[in-house]
């Protein structure tokens, strides 16, 4: 039983587009969620956050966006850029000193 | 501010076998996560210490075992290794406040059991 899904495996964007990333989760408990990025043979680093309270936050080329009554969230990244290229984990918290529960990734390759 | 370290990087281990695998926590921070990535997969939960006490558990088995140390250092033990145990395993360490706080991982260990 998956909680946070991303359906896509991978994205291929052009150097200086638009890439958004999609996330679905299942679990109303949520209410807390983050993206972290991970590159080959590195742990996971946080990129973003958003709470149930609010439904876009942005960090300069980096905004998410929470559909609550969608259950649904996205990552935009504006303008896409080589170094982007990474996995990209949507991860999600019920809160308080809960685990966070992750999706299986989005691979994104930015084409120079 | 030094960050989350693990040891060692690779590892590979008969079937069988038992293996400990070592996170020194960020300092300052109070909570140690564990979660195994196997290939093509998110990070999978295994457990939790807090305060040196286990406080969550996710869907692994008895003989996936932890500690945490008084200097919020922790260890993640796995007896009787199966096949399927090969994957990367990620120490999270975070600071917990009675309100959200943030997880800062460690690169991780590779674990190849044959």
């Amino acid at each position: 039983d998956q909680q946070v899904k991303q359906n896509s495996p991978s994205l291929s964007v052009q150097e200086g587009r638009i890439s958004i990333l999609n996330c679905d989760y299942t679990n109303s408990m949520f209410d807390y969620f983050l993206w972290y990025k991970k590159y080959p043979a590195e742990g996971p680093t946080f990129l973003i956050s958003i709470s149930s309270i609010k439904d876009k936050n942005e960090d300069g080329r980096f905004t998410v966006f929470l559909n609550k009554s969608a259950k649904h969230l996205s990552l935009h990244i504006v303008p896409s850029q080589p170094g982007d290229s990474a996995v990209y984990f949507c991860a999600a918290s019920a809160g308080g000193n809960t685990p966070l529960v992750f999706g299986k990734g989005t691979r994104l390759s930015v084409i120079a | 501010e030094t960050g989350v370290t693990q040891s060692p990087t690779h590892l590979i281990k008969t079937r069988g076998q038992q293996v400990t695998l070592r996170c020194s926590s960020q300092s300052g921070h109070n909570t140690v996560s564990w979660y195994q990535q196997a290939l093509g997969q998110g990070p999978q939960f295994i457990f939790q210490y807090y305060r040196e006490e286990e406080n969550g558990r996710g869907n692994f088995p008895p003989r996936f075992s932890g500690l945490q140390f008084p200097n919020y250092s922790s260890e993640l033990n796995v007896n009787a290794l199966e096949l399927d145990d090969s994957a990367l395993y990620l120490c999270a360490s975070s600071l917990f406040t009675g309100d959200y706080y943030g997880y800062t991982f460690g690169s991780g260990t590779r674990l190849t059991v044959v």
